[in-house]
Parts: C-alpha cells; structure tokens; sequence
C-alpha cells in the first residue's frame, strides 16, 4: 500500500531531551516536508527536500533539523526541544518537486514538550 | 505569508451548497484544496494551476482567479461526509518548492 509513514505518533518528553521523528515514504517520491499544526494556525512548513541530500527551510525552521540521505526517509530532528515546539506534526510527500503535484501526507505526530 | 481563507467557519445542513474562498497577497501559480476530518491527515482534493488545468477528484469544482490571485472551493448538495476542515495552499511561481497553507475553514454539515 502506497503511503507515509511516521514514528512515533504520540510522544512526551523534556525540556532539552533530543528526539528524532521519522519519516518513511514507499512511493519513491522525489520531494519530502515537514509541516506542523497548531490550533487557529493552520499548517506551516519548516524545512523541505527537493531530493537526496537537498534540503532547504520553510516557513518555521528555527529550532529543527532535517537530512535526507536516503530517498524514502525524512526525519525531523529537534536538538533541544522546547515548550513552545508542542505540536502536531505531518510529514508529507509528493511525486517531483514543485506545486505541480499533490502531497500525501502522514498520519501526523502529536508531540508534548514539558 | 499566508493565504486568508473565508468562512473561518461553516454550518450546513445536509443538501446545502457552500463556498470556501482562498485569497492571497502575492501572485499565484498554483491552488492546492485539502480536507482535513478530526484527528487525521489531511488528504488531497485538488489542484489548480496557472493556465487552467486542474487535477482532482471528478466531484470537487472549484475556481482560481489568477488575476485576482483567489481561489474558491465549491461544495454543492452536500453529505455528511463533507465535514471538516478545508485548506488551501498556495504556490508562487513554477519554480517554487513551497506550498503556503491558509489558517482552514470548518466546515460542519448537520442532518
């Protein structure tokens, strides 16, 4: 089945405490991003990849880190989480780079930051 | 920046048409529509180029005025099933990576 994935899909932690979210597409899709969903805000992207080892920022990107050294997967990296990074968060992808396309996206990760 | 959707919110009975509108600053090249139902992801209903093409689902209609730089959802006969949040996202130019999503607009369809 064609789809994104995204692990974990609920997670609490610290203040401070490095955590990764993970991000697997099967589709072999060239472009892969990260949003996050904040009540009233809607969705915001924070870093985007045209392809391996491209990656540029978003709207939002203060605070993360991605790589993409493999095609099918994304992750998210926060370094040293914050309260204010308690979020859902959807990673997506869609078949080339550009606005053309359709992106499919994750079943989301809700993430506490306390 | 992002584009201003209206409504910010909608209630409808079952039958009923609506019109969700996306607006935005900058000139657009393209208008993506996503509906988004509570506690899930949110799935792809269509999008609308510079130009006119379009591509999505066969019973969604919807407009993009390249001019006025909007863009309209319309939901005709409506089902409950129709209930949701509904985004739309826009892209600047042909070579722009970025997808800018507006704040959505919920919509509730009641019996």
């Amino acid at each position: 089945e064609a789809q994104v994935t995204q692990n974990p899909r609920y997670l609490i932690t610290v203040t401070g405490k490095k955590l990764t979210v993970t991000c697997s597409q099967n589709m072999n899709h060239e472009y892969m991003s990260w949003y996050r969903q904040d009540p009233g805000l809607g969705l915001r992207q924070i870093y985007y990849s045209m392809n391996v080892e491209v990656t540029d920022k978003g709207d939002v990107p203060e605070g993360y880190k991605v790589s993409r050294k493999e095609k099918r997967n994304f992750p998210l990296i926060l370094e040293s989480p914050s309260p204010n990074q308690t979020s859902l968060y959807f990673c997506a992808s869609s078949l080339f780079p550009g606005t053309d396309y359709e992106q499919y996206f994750g079943p989301g990760t809700r993430l506490t930051v306390t | 920046q992002q584009p201003v959707q209206s409504p910010q919110a909608v209630i409808l009975r079952e039958g009923e048409d609506a019109v969700i509108n996306c607006s935005s600053s900058k000139a657009l090249y393209s208008v993506h529509w996503y509906r988004q139902k509570h506690g899930e992801a949110p799935v792809f209903l269509m999008i609308l180029l510079k130009g006119g093409e379009q591509k999505g689902h066969e019973k969604i209609s919807a407009s993009f005025n390249e001019k006025k730089q909007q863009s309209s959802l319309y939901l005709t006969a409506s089902q409950l099933s129709y209930s949701g949040t509904y985004f739309c996202g826009t892209g600047s130019g042909a070579g722009s990576y970025q997808l800018t999503f507006g704040k959505g607009t919920k919509l509730s369809v009641i019996p």
